[in-house]
């Protein structure tokens, strides 16, 4: 199954500013998904990263505020625009394994935004 | 629409007994597929365990077995012999052939107790 590096681990980020999360993996995969988890909250899909074409938004998530990139099978990022309070979470990549439809997850960006 | 559901915020375990985790499931996809993860304080997601529709037999994966009841639409988690770092939060998901992501439950905070 897939390995994905995701960076940053965490980050502490001063409001009105942007973040940008990486993901690599180590296998070229077609689709890459992004979560956001607040606290103490299971996982919301933020959106279907498809290398070539604009990512697939979930209701209630724009572009303007998650832009995606999807440069190659193997890379994506994830960029946290404007970031308010609101906006901490951790942020998480996924990527499915390939097999019985199943998911690799990086590591998780937990983002504390002050 | 999918849809996950797990009543149980919390569970507690005495260290070394068995715990089963509750989860039911809605859909009108034929094919689908249910996970089990695990997310420990660290915030990475871990697999556990995976069942499809159609298979015959309940999946297990060491101390991990998942009772399987399609006609009742559930998904129950059963942790045999917990151990003090089985403590964490612990989601059901599911995923299908018409939709490439995977949805959560909101999870279950799982407590072993020593």
């Amino acid at each position: 199954s897939a390995v994905i590096s995701q960076k940053p681990s965490r980050d502490i980020c001063q409001r009105g500013t942007s973040l940008t999360i990486q993901c690599q993996v180590d296998s070229q995969v077609t689709m890459m998904f992004w979560y956001r988890q607040q606290p103490g909250q299971s996982l919301t899909l933020i959106a279907t990263a498809n290398q070539g074409s604009e990512a697939t938004y979930e209701s209630g998530f724009v572009i303007d505020k998650f832009p995606i990139s999807r440069p190659n099978l193997t890379f994506s990022t994830l960029t946290v625009s404007n970031m308010s309070p609101e906006d901490s979470s951790i942020y998480l990549c996924s990527v499915n394994r390939g097999d019985n439809y199943g998911y690799t997850f990086g590591s998780g960006t937990r983002l504390t935004v002050v | 629409a999918q849809k996950i559901t797990q009543t149980q915020p919390g569970m507690f375990v005495q260290e070394k007994e068995a715990v089963t985790l509750d989860c039911t499931y809605d859909t009108s996809d034929p094919s689908y597929g249910l996970f089990w993860y695990k997310q420990p304080s660290s915030g990475e997601m871990i697999f556990l365990i995976y069942q499809g529709s159609y298979d015959q037999q309940n999946a297990t994966e060491g101390r991990y077995s998942l009772n399987f009841q399609k006609a009742r639409k559930s998904a129950n988690l059963v942790i045999s012999a917990s151990q003090l770092g089985d403590s964490a939060m612990y989601f059901c998901a599911m995923g299908s052939h018409n939709n490439n992501d995977m949805r959560f439950g909101a999870g279950t905070r799982l407590t072993v107790k020593p």
